[in-house]
């Protein structure tokens, strides 16, 4: 049972434009919500996380919504850059430092 | 540099020949953890780790063992590999924050023939 759903398994946007990537869960007792990207041949990296009790966290070219009502968060990446080109995975923390990770979405950027 | 290795990056074995994928983090980390990644699944956690000679199950363990006799260290161990287990193979640490912020090395692509 997937606790934590990406239902793009890709996104194509234009250089300078805005990138929505979107995640929802199951569980309202999800505490934190982190977004990883990840390169090919590379490891996932930590990109920005918000807590449950906020609504939104910014850090720099990326903003991350959360709307609990709904159980949906999102990713905003503006303005999108070709290096900005990966697969984005969403992941919420069940408590205790675990994990649960969505199947992730392709963003492709084109110049 | 502060980072998460793994070893080998690249592995094509037959079933049932034992094989062991390490890890190792320099950075202090309580918590370890492995997970696989397959097309559609995602990230699944296999075991994690909160310290030395503390280990539990995660979401998908079965076929696999792991130790944790240093901080480390976190050895991915399969007994008997079999077909189903061909998989990009992940291993993480995290300094325990608040968020949950993992750490993960660059990946190990196992092959079962």
């Amino acid at each position: 049972d997937q606790q934590v759903k990406q239902n793009s398994p890709s996104l194509s946007v234009q250089e300078g434009r805005i990138s929505i990537l979107n995640c929802d869960y199951t569980n309202s007792m999800f505490d934190y919500f982190l977004w990883y990207k990840k390169y090919p041949a590379e490891g996932p990296t930590f990109l920005i996380s918000i807590s449950s009790i906020k609504d939104k966290n910014e850090d720099g070219r990326f903003t991350v919504f959360l709307n609990k009502s709904a159980k949906h968060l999102s990713l905003h990446i503006v303005p999108s850059q070709p290096g900005d080109s990966a697969v984005y995975f969403c992941a919420a923390n069940t408590g205790f430092q675990k994990l649960v990770f969505g199947t992730g979405t392709r963003l492709l950027v084109s110049p | 540099e502060a980072q998460v290795t793994q070893n080998p990056r690249y592995l094509i074995t037959v079933t049932g020949k034992k094989l062991t994928v390490t890890c190792s983090q320099n950075m202090n980390h309580e918590y370890m953890s492995w997970y696989r990644q397959d097309p559609g699944l995602g990230l699944r956690q296999i075991y994690y780790s909160m310290n030395v000679e503390v280990t539990d199950k995660g979401d998908v363990p079965e076929g696999y063992k792991v130790s944790r006799k240093e901080k480390r260290n976190f050895p991915l161990i399969l007994e008997s590999p079999s077909p189903n287990q061909t998989s990009l193979y992940f291993c993480a640490s995290s300094f325990g924050g608040r968020a949950g912020e993992q750490f993960f090395g660059p990946g190990t692509r196992l092959t079962v023939l």
